[in-house]
């Protein structure tokens, strides 16, 4: 495997279950990010780790709860969700947060289409 | 972090000629990215501005003015594999991660 990697591609949940969201990158990047995308906005930035410590939670509901056992693994664990949370969500990774590369490009992974009834 | 605007939509021709404008806020202004994102499909790095002037890279060029908060993707000789969604993200003050715009849709026709 290349790039980023996500699990799974598609996954619909009803809003009792509990399902997780896997990401993973074979690049030897040091952050890594979870994004939501809804149709016709913005892509959301949610969390941010950098070395497997969370930097950023930009006000994100408690029903979804990231982690980063690793600098290659970031999961994204879901719990009582709503319909309204039915999005593209992407993971992107970059060599760092700031400071030793230049572009700091964010290489994406290919999404999870999920889907609340 | 940063606001950004760019068009919802555009259409061209194959062959053809076709400018993507985006502005954003100057106000500690810190770089800019342009993404390629195919329908299904992951965001991909395009360009990075963070000096005045013309970037070129293949059919593909960015532009960026730092005084206007202004920038645009040019695409040349346009195919129809250039259907996409084109993502411009800025950066600003003390922070590395970009914001991103809407994005803007094109579609390629015959």
């Amino acid at each position: 495997e290349t790039g980023v990697t996500q699990t799974p591609r598609h996954l619909v949940m009803g809003m009792t279950n509990k399902k997780s969201l896997k990401c993973e990158q074979h690049l030897g990047h040091n952050a890594m990010y979870w994004y939501k995308q809804s149709a016709k906005k913005p892509l959301e930035l949610m969390f941010v780790y950098s070395l497997e410590e969370r930097v950023e939670n930009n006000s994100v509901p408690s029903r979804f709860s990231p982690e980063c056992p690793n600098s290659s693994h970031l999961f994204l664990h879901l719990h009582t969700l709503q319909p309204e949370d039915s999005a593209l969500y992407l993971c992107a990774s970059s060599q760092d947060l700031a400071g030793l590369s230049t572009f700091n490009e964010q290489f994406f992974g290919p999404g999870t289409r999920l889907t609340v009834l | 972090g940063q606001n950004i605007d760019q068009p919802t939509e555009m259409t061209a021709t194959e062959g053809a000629i076709v400018q993507i404008n985006c502005t954003y806020q100057t106000s500690g202004f810190n770089g800019l990215f342009w993404y390629q994102q195919h329908a299904g499909e992951a965001p991909t790095f395009l360009s990075y501005n963070v000096l005045d002037g013309l970037e070129e890279k293949g059919r593909f060029s960015s532009f960026l003015s730092r005084s206007k908060g202004y920038s645009y993707l040019l695409l040349k000789e346009l195919q129809m594999k250039d259907s996409a969604s084109y993502l411009c993200a800025g950066r600003s003050g003390g922070s590395y991660i970009p914001t991103f715009g809407r994005g803007t849709s094109l579609i390629v026709h015959p």
